[in-house]
């Protein structure tokens, strides 16, 4: 199986810079996915990891360290509207496309 | 279509009750996923549909739960005898293969 941990909640202030951490144990390794849900909505894809290192998409950047089971979202300029939970999820390498287990989410609270 | 599609939005109904939950995937996408979010909680993967591949159906919690694709498009995911743990969010999403997740806006399933 796979395990996926995030921290529960997070506080950042407008404008900041969060970091949003998230390890997982598994068997093999076929892909990391990071998705964002707002309160009572559906999540929304943001970004993908297969290789390690950074990948850059405007405010939000995605780390991968497939030694250390380990990956980071970056969120630069904090505005209110990233307010939501962030999805940490890692695709099963035991299939040949794209079923993946999701961490429980980190709840990110932007303040003014 | 230009999305995933799903319906009921809502579905209040009585325990004991059978019920139907639709999907529509986007059009082209292979790969169609069934979720489910109770409140609070990370996602809980259901069922997997690749191709013409048999489903992945090692998620579902109970053999009151199936789930078909028919045409390689529309699913419908089913459950018998619904209980009150059942009330959550069903989610449905797809992908190109190996691709991040386009989800469904959900339905919301309360067994009373």
């Amino acid at each position: 199986g796979q395990n996926i941990d995030q921290p529960t909640e997070m506080t950042a202030t407008e404008g900041a810079i969060v970091q949003i951490n998230c390890t997982y144990q598994t068997s093999g390794f076929n892909g990391l996915f990071w998705y964002q849900q707002h309160a009572g909505e559906a999540p929304t894809f943001l970004s993908y990891n297969v290789l390690d290192g950074l990948e850059e998409k405007g405010r939000f950047s995605s780390f991968l360290s497939r030694s250390k089971g380990y990956s980071y979202l970056l969120l630069k300029e904090l505005q209110m509207k990233d307010s939501a939970s962030y999805l940490c999820a890692v695709r099963d390498p035991n299939t040949n496309a794209g079923k993946s287990t999701f961490g429980d989410g980190t709840t990110l609270t932007v303040k003014p | 279509g230009a999305g995933v599609s799903q319906s009921p939005s809502n579905k209040v109904t009585e325990k004991g009750k059978d019920v139907e939950l639709r999907c529509d995937p986007i059009s082209g996408h292979t790969a169609l996923y069934w979720y489910r979010q109770s409140l609070g909680q990370g996602l809980e993967f259901l069922i997997y549909f690749q191709g013409n591949s048999a489903p992945d159906k090692s998620g579902l919690p109970s053999d009151r739960f199936s789930a078909e694709r028919t045409g390689g498009s529309v699913s419908t995911l089913t459950i018998q005898r619904t209980q009150q743990e059942d009330s959550a969010v069903y989610l449905c999403a797809s992908s190109q293969t190996g691709g991040g997740y386009t989800f469904g806006s959900g339905t919301r399933l309360t067994v009373v």
